[in-house]
């Protein structure tokens, strides 16, 4: 079993659908939980973390953890043609280090169609 | 336009080449990395800098060899690649801590041919 899976989609919505986004992983140790957005050609972008469980909000953008379930979601809200990219979770201290080896994601490819 | 800038953002090199790939950041971080990304894959890590001292080699041929010359800069000396190297490489930099984000450069573009 892999530390962390995520569904690779791709997921096509219309603009203005809420998307959500899930990952699993499979160590309860695991405290920090991070979001990045990944546009064709660029680097992977930070959206947001989050600490132990709970939700973060960020304008359109909400980071849910459920640590009983090991889940991990991020919802998009009105969703817009920009929003169209490969999201991938990341958990820094996957692997048994600590800082430095972020276990990704397969990363989830999302197309919003105007 | 990000804060980890990577130089070239392409390149193309056969096989008995030698290259370098250059990444610098100026956020005053003392963490910075090297992952690998092939096509519709998520980024693999090969190699953590802490301190400007080598300190995650994940088991990577020595065709790779990095370099930190000071806490600004991070090189990747590239000698003898396959095509099976060919991929987008990504250099990353972060803080020293049990947690601190990554933030990626845009990456360079590697092909082998």
């Amino acid at each position: 079993q892999k530390e962390v899976e995520q569904d690779p989609g791709p997921l096509s919505v219309p603009e203005g659908a809420i998307v959500s986004l899930n990952c699993t992983y499979s160590n309860s140790a695991f405290q920090y939980f991070m979001w990045y957005r990944q546009y064709s050609r660029k680097g992977p972008e930070l959206l947001m973390y989050t600490y132990s469980s709970g939700n973060k909000e960020d304008g359109r953008f909400t980071a849910q953890v459920d640590k009983s379930s090991k889940y991990i979601s991020l919802f998009i809200r009105d969703s817009q043609p920009s929003d169209s990219a490969t999201y991938l979770c990341a958990i820094p201290g996957a692997g048994g280090t600590s800082y430095g080896k972020l276990t990704f994601g397969q990363g989830t490819i999302l197309t919003v169609h105007p | 336009d990000t804060e980890v800038t990577q130089t070239p953002k392409h390149l193309v090199m056969g096989m008995t080449n030698k290259k370098s790939l250059k990444c610098e950041q100026h956020m005053g971080h003392r963490a910075m990395y090297w992952y690998k990304q092939k096509a519709k894959k998520p980024p693999e890590l090969m190699f953590v800098y802490s301190y400007e001292k080598l300190s995650i080699n994940e088991s990577v041929p020595s065709r790779f060899s990095p370099e930190c010359p000071n806490s600004s800069l991070l090189n990747l000396h590239l000698h003898a690649l396959q095509p099976e190297d060919s991929a987008l490489y990504l250099c990353a930099s972060s803080q020293v801590r049990v947690f601190s984000p990554l933030h990626f450069g845009n990456g360079t573009r590697l092909t082998v041919t």
